[in-house]
């Protein structure tokens, strides 16, 4: 159990609908980082954030956003899904400004767009 | 931009040792992270190395050239359950908490 916490675990939903995937990081980790993982793609970051502001920006889709709350725990906002975003997205979280901090990553949210 | 090749898939015998290689090309370098996964679960930590070198850590060793741009994953005594996906990523070139940037996994396989 790496401490990092997401939910739900598993979302079925349909084209065009909007959902939110929640993360609670590690506890004290201000880092909170978003990764999609595909079969064809593998793990691609989309977006961190550090003590509530955003840090750094991947490959996110402009449909997609996140948070990060002043009780640290972050949330994905997926909408207009589409058949191709069906994926398990990652969060992950370390600990403060240093570079060889390991990232955490919490069990992931299996989205499923139908 | 960064770019991390590996092989995509290996398969290696068990008690065996096997070599799983990992190339990297970014515009800056700031560690390399060599991560476990089995099929549907998350990314486990395994190593990390900053400097040229190799870091042991029991069945498990990371070797890193930065001059050349090239990491090793090393496996000894392989088992049945170290069968999984093992992700070899890259921290971006800036200090503190960046994010990293992993390449596509090699799948291993351990057969008997």
């Amino acid at each position: 159990d790496s401490g990092v916490t997401q939910t739900p675990k598993h979302l079925i939903t349909a084209t065009g609908q909007r959902v939110t995937l929640r993360c609670s990081p590690r506890s004290g980790d201000l880092s909170v980082y978003w990764y999609q993982q595909s079969l064809d793609q593998g793990l691609q970051f989309l977006i961190q954030y550090y003590n509530g502001e955003e840090r750094a920006k991947g490959n996110i889709l402009e449909r997609f956003s996140a948070q990060q709350f002043p009780d640290l725990h972050s949330e994905l906002n997926l909408s207009s899904l589409e058949l191709g975003d069906s994926a398990l997205y990652f969060c992950a979280s370390s600990a403060k400004d240093r570079s060889g901090n390991t990232i955490y990553f919490g069990e992931g949210s299996w989205l499923t767009v139908v | 931009g960064q770019n991390i090749d590996q092989p995509t898939e290996m398969t290696a015998t068990e008690g065996a040792i096997v070599q799983i290689n990992c190339t990297y090309q970014t515009s800056g370098f700031n560690g390399l992270f060599w991560y476990q996964q089995h099929a549907g679960e998350a990314p486990t930590f395994l190593s990390y190395n900053v400097l040229d070198g190799l870091e042991e850590k029991g069945r498990f060793s990371s070797f890193l050239s930065r001059s050349k741009g090239y990491s090793y994953l090393l496996l000894k005594e392989l088992q049945m359950k170290d069968s999984a996906s093992y992700l070899c990523a890259v921290r971006s070139p800036y200090s503190g908490n960046t994010p990293l940037v992993f390449g596509k996994g090699t799948r291993l396989s351990v057969i008997a």
